[in-house]
């Protein structure tokens, strides 16, 4: 099955500086990968997804970028704020097979002032 | 947008007693939902693929006699945790997605289990 590891488990950054979380995923047929920002004791929540037809994707703040040959997507947060400051996410799926989506072992960020 | 409600949030029980979890999709059939196990400060570990009319598939190591899932409507799956233990304490959530519309998975809030 899929195993995604996920790096760092720990970052801290300056605000106003950027952060960057990588992760890998060992099924070459996974063609989904979402990211998600988790509050203490709340559902996660989706802050930006890509699709293994593209190489990276940019939401305002927010970037991902994917390897398929090395398998490798990244994270990228630029502007840092204080909350930004939360537990991250990466995840891999195959969709529209079984569509269950395998999440990597989580980043806290903390951002600092 | 679409919707995933679980219930209860929270639930404390007693030693030994069984613990039923609702997970509903509110505006879209979901004919497969997906339950998943967090520990603190962990990540999310899936537990088992639930399938609207057959029985669910379990992920490796997590015992299917003791997390009981039933999914016998298209908006409607349910987890009960049996005979549960100190050790089953923990924040379980599902999660599910609308195949017709191809968008994201959403969750559910989940449910804080505590056994005491």
């Amino acid at each position: 099955g899929e195993n995604v590891e996920q790096h760092p488990s720990t970052l801290s950054v300056q605000e106003g500086d950027s952060a960057v979380i990588k992760c890998t995923y060992s099924d070459s047929a996974s063609n989904y990968f979402p990211w998600y920002k988790q509050e203490l004791g709340k559902r996660p929540q989706l802050i930006i997804d890509i699709r293994s037809n593209v190489g990276e994707k940019k939401d305002q703040r927010i970037a991902v970028t994917l390897n398929k040959t090395a398998k490798h997507f990244s994270l990228h947060i630029t502007e840092t704020q204080p909350e930004d400051s939360a537990v991250y996410f990466c995840a891999a799926s195959e969709e529209n097979r079984d569509d269950k989506i395998i999440f990597g072992k989580g980043t806290r960020l903390h951002i600092l002032p | 947008g679409a919707v995933v409600s679980q219930h209860p949030s929270r639930v404390i029980c007693k030693s030994g007693t069984s613990v039923k979890i609702e997970c509903r999709s509110l505006d879209f059939q979901a004919t497969t939902m997906f339950w998943y196990r967090q520990f603190p400060k962990q990540s999310l570990m899936l537990m088992a693929t639930s399938n609207e009319g057959s029985k669910a598939t379990y992920e490796q190591g997590v015992e299917k006699d003791k997390f009981l899932i039933n999914h016998a409507s298209l908006t409607l799956s349910t987890l009960t945790v049996t005979s549960a233990h100190p050790e089953d304490s923990s924040f379980y959530i599902c999660s599910a997605r609308d195949r017709v519309t191809n968008t994201e998975a959403f969750f559910g809030q989940g449910t804080r289990l505590t056994v005491v």
